[in-house]
Parts: C-alpha cells; structure tokens; sequence
C-alpha cells in the first residue's frame, strides 16, 4: 500500500459543481496535512492546511478523519480557473524526523 | 516579495557532465528540500536539511549530493548526470519541517 494515496482523475466537471477529492494514508503516525494546488508543470502552492477540527476558506473545506486515515477537500460553486492538479501532502514521523509523502494528485478539469 | 529561486530553469546536459542547480530563500526558513517530480509518481523526495551544516536523504537521493553551508541557500549537485535523472526538479523551504513549504519555480533537467 502507497503512503499517500490519491484517486489522479480526471475529475470533470461543470462550472457551478461541487466536487470533492479524498487522499488516504498509511502512517497512523502522521501529525501534518495539507493540500496543495499545482498548475500545469508550474510549482505546487500551499491551498490550505487541513486541522484535526476541519478548516474552511471560501469556497473551499478540508477534513481529517484520523479513524479512517483520510483528508478530504470539497470545492464548491467550481469556477473555470479551480482546473488543476490537487496534491495532498502528509508529514509522519520516520528516522526521528518528519517526512513530507505527496499524494500523486487529483486532476480537476471545471469545464463551461 | 518572500521567495524561493532557482537556476537554471532550463538545462539540457550530457551523460556524465557535472551539475548544479542552486536554490535560494529569502524567507529565513530553516528547512529545505529538493524534489523530483515525473509523470505517474509525483513529487519525491530527494535530499532535505533541517538547518546550516544539517542534510539527510529523502527518497531518492541516490545520484545526489547537497550542501547547506549558509541558511539560504541550499545546491543540488548531480557528480554523473545519468538520462535516468531527467526529471523536473523542485526546491522548497519552510520554517520548520512541519509547515507548509514554498517552493521554487522548477528546473527542468534533460540528460542525453
């Protein structure tokens, strides 16, 4: 089993949709999550964090389930420049130091 | 404006033929770490350093050498450029190895 899992998509979608993406992982261990956005062979940029007791900003909501060992990130109301790889990224403990695992990503194609 | 530089962006290179690619924060963070990323296995982990004269390997870090002989900055070095390191490399840096890392633009290594 992969560290980081994540479903790669494409996801395709309508403008106005709501889509959401989980990401499984298998260090029970881990302590951090995130969620990165990445365009098209550009540099991934932090979206958002993602705490024990949720988070939401804007249009965006991120989750952690810790018994089922998965974060999710819901989009609402999908706009034409949400298009882009999804990557969630877990810090676990390995070596007495933490260890960033990247998912592979999500691709979401929001579509007129 | 707080950043993550790298150069060169481009390189196209010859099997055994030194080099170098430099990383540069100007945010004061005092972790870094360099990645590879190719199609179908997403970002991977090649070195990273917790602090000045602090370097570990990641997941790959065969083929590989760094340094960390000031804060900000942080040269990826390939001693024998293999084609099987053709990959788009990313530098990050955060302020500890539990935040949310920045990264650098990319390079994007051809070895023939």
């Amino acid at each position: 089993r992969k560290e980081v899992e994540q479903d790669p998509g494409p996801f395709n979608v309508p403008e106005g949709a709501t889509v959401a993406f989980n990401c499984t992982y298998s260090n029970s261990a881990s302590q951090s999550f995130f969620w990165y956005r990445q365009d098209c062979r550009k540099e991934p940029k932090l979206l958002m964090s993602v705490y024990s007791s949720g988070n939401e900003d804007g249009r965006f909501t991120a989750q952690l389930n810790r018994a089922s060992q998965y974060i999710s990130l819901l989009i609402r109301d999908s706009k034409l420049s949400d298009s882009a790889t999804y990557l969630c990224v877990v810090l676990g403990l390995g070596g007495g130091s933490y260890i960033p695992k990247f998912g592979r990503g999500t691709s979401l194609i929001v579509h007129p | 404006e707080a950043q993550v530089t790298q150069n060169p962006r481009y390189l196209i290179t010859v099997t055994g033929k030194k080099l170098t690619v430099t990383c540069s924060q100007n945010m004061n963070h005092e972790y870094m770490s360099w990645y590879r990323q190719d199609p179908g296995l997403g970002l991977r982990q090649i070195y990273y350093s917790m602090n000045v004269e602090v370097t570990d390997k990641g997941d790959v870090p065969e083929g590989y050498k760094v340094s960390r002989k000031e804060k900000r900055n942080f040269p990826l070095i390939l001693e024998s450029p293999s084609p099987n390191q053709t990959s788009l490399y990313f530098c990050a840096s955060s302020s500890t190895n539990r935040a949310e890392q920045y990264f650098g633009p990319g390079t994007r290594l051809t070895v023939t």
